[in-house]
């Protein structure tokens, strides 16, 4: 059973409203949990990363927020831009923190519509 | 720097050959990752090298896949013989031991075995 598990599968918003992504996770210990983006036809690029001890971490419009004890994160992108169409993929890593497993979600697909 | 580069970004190959993919990471870093990415299982490790040492290559699927890192500034993944099952996205990823801030995908190899 995959150890992150994303919601939703995709997503259709207009330009200009706001989306919230959702991801669970049952790694335990988690040495931190990132948000990437992967545009189409390209590879997955970084937009945030939290520690355990973090709760929340901004990357301009995109906003991350972590609840270790539920063991849930939330992905807010506000305004959304045409731009922002891509798929979203929560990723947890295992200890140790210099290099541990990481355990991918299998993606939350958007697209922003004019 | 230019990030990590990979080569071909597309390969259509017929089945039974063999096929070679090329990845060049980012000067300095000293862990260098191969995934393989598909609609039905997402991204998957395939094997991970730590100053040009093979360390954990249990994600390879079979015989049929092997990799190699001869220097600190390439590394090869060959797929001899290919099959159409082996139809996937390929990505290079690299990094620097404790910081995990640096972890870095290349832009993928698309391949197509027909």
């Amino acid at each position: 059973k995959n150890q992150v598990e994303q919601s939703p599968q995709s997503l259709i918003i207009l330009e200009g409203k706001n989306c919230t992504l959702q991801c669970n996770y049952t790694v335990s210990p988690f040495s931190n949990l990132r948000w990437y983006k992967q545009d189409t036809g390209r590879g997955p690029v970084s937009l945030t990363i939290m520690t355990f001890s973090e709760n929340t971490k901004s990357n301009g419009r995109y906003t991350a927020t972590l609840d270790a004890d539920t063991k849930q994160s939330s992905l807010h992108i506000t305004a959304s831009q045409l731009s922002d169409s891509a798929s979203y993929i929560c990723v947890v890593s295992e200890p140790p923190d210099s290099w541990g497993k990481l355990q991918f979600g299998a993606g939350t697909q958007v697209v922003v519509t004019p | 720097d230019a990030g990590v580069i990979q080569s071909p970004r597309h390969e259509v190959t017929e089945m039974g050959q063999e096929v070679t993919l090329r990845c060049k990471p980012i000067s300095g870093h000293d862990y260098l990752f191969w995934y393989r990415q598909t609609m039905m299982r997402g991204l998957e490790l395939l094997i991970y090298f730590n100053n040009n040492v093979p360390i954990d290559d249990s994600g390879m699927p079979e015989d049929r896949f092997s990799a190699k890192m001869p220097n600190a500034s390439f590394s090869t993944l060959k797929i001899q013989p290919s099959e159409p099952r082996d139809s996937a996205v390929y990505f290079c990823a690299s990094s620097l031991l404790g910081q995990s801030y640096g972890y870095t995908f290349g832009s993928g190899t698309r391949l197509t075995v027909v």
